[in-house]
């Protein structure tokens, strides 16, 4: 069975400083892993996507994740905080079949002036 | 043509009242979702259809009635809410198979039931 952990509800920054979002994944096969970002009343957006290719990947608005297998994990990362950054942040992980996502339960990012 | 529309954007409604939610997507993706999601909760699947065909149901109650008609709309019927329904629902949709499938999400349609 697929799983998402994602180890922070609530991550708080100040803007110019790095943005570190953490998530972990249990998958019995090679997963399909995903960052999405919501914004205040808006639908999600995918931020980037691991598809085995490369473990370092980099997505839109100068974010990256990094897969790392031995670790379990897939943290989100970016150098410099912006304001507009705030927003809620999901890791998400795909089944085999490509037909069920799994959501972990989302890390809330405030940036602070 | 790269994104999911969804209207209306918000809706309000009575608990007698019947109502639609449409979701439309012309990236021939075979696989649409439909979410709900409260606030600062991640989504909860409610549908999932794969081929025009209802594949997942995840013991939706049945005052929610979702619906394909092509491969690029996907409705949801929506009859004798409670207010505890107010929520964002969100349309998704996929590619069923082949390259690395993911979520395109449209910006959902806000339901407030009084």
């Amino acid at each position: 069975a697929q799983s998402v952990t994602q180890l922070d509800s609530h991550v708080s920054v100040s803007e110019g400083t790095p943005v570190l979002l953490r998530c972990n994944y249990s998958s019995s096969y090679s997963p399909s892993l995903f960052w999405y970002v919501q914004h205040p009343n808006k639908g999600l957006q995918l931020l980037l996507k691991y598809t085995s290719a490369a473990t370092l990947v980099k997505g839109i608005n100068g974010f990256e994740a990094e897969f790392k297998k031995s670790e379990t994990s897939f943290h989100l990362t970016k150098p410099s905080a912006h304001m507009s950054d705030a927003a809620e942040y999901f890791c998400v992980v795909s089944d085999s079949t490509g037909n069920q996502f799994y959501f972990g339960t989302g890390t809330s990012l405030t940036v602070i002036p | 043509d790269t994104e999911v529309t969804q209207t209306p954007k918000h809706l309000v409604m009575g608990m007698t009242n019947k109502k639609s939610l449409k979701c439309e997507q012309h990236m021939g993706h075979r696989a649409m979702y439909w979410y709900k999601q409260k606030a600062k909760k991640p989504p909860e699947l409610m549908f999932v259809y794969s081929y025009e065909k209802l594949s997942i149901n995840e013991s939706v109650p049945s005052r929610f009635s979702p619906e394909c008609p092509n491969s690029s709309l996907l409705n949801l019927h929506l009859h004798a809410l409670q207010p505890e329904d107010s929520a964002l629902y969100l349309c998704a949709s996929s590619q069923a198979s082949g390259r690395v499938p993911y979520f395109l999400f449209g910006p959902g349609t806000r339901l407030t039931v009084l």
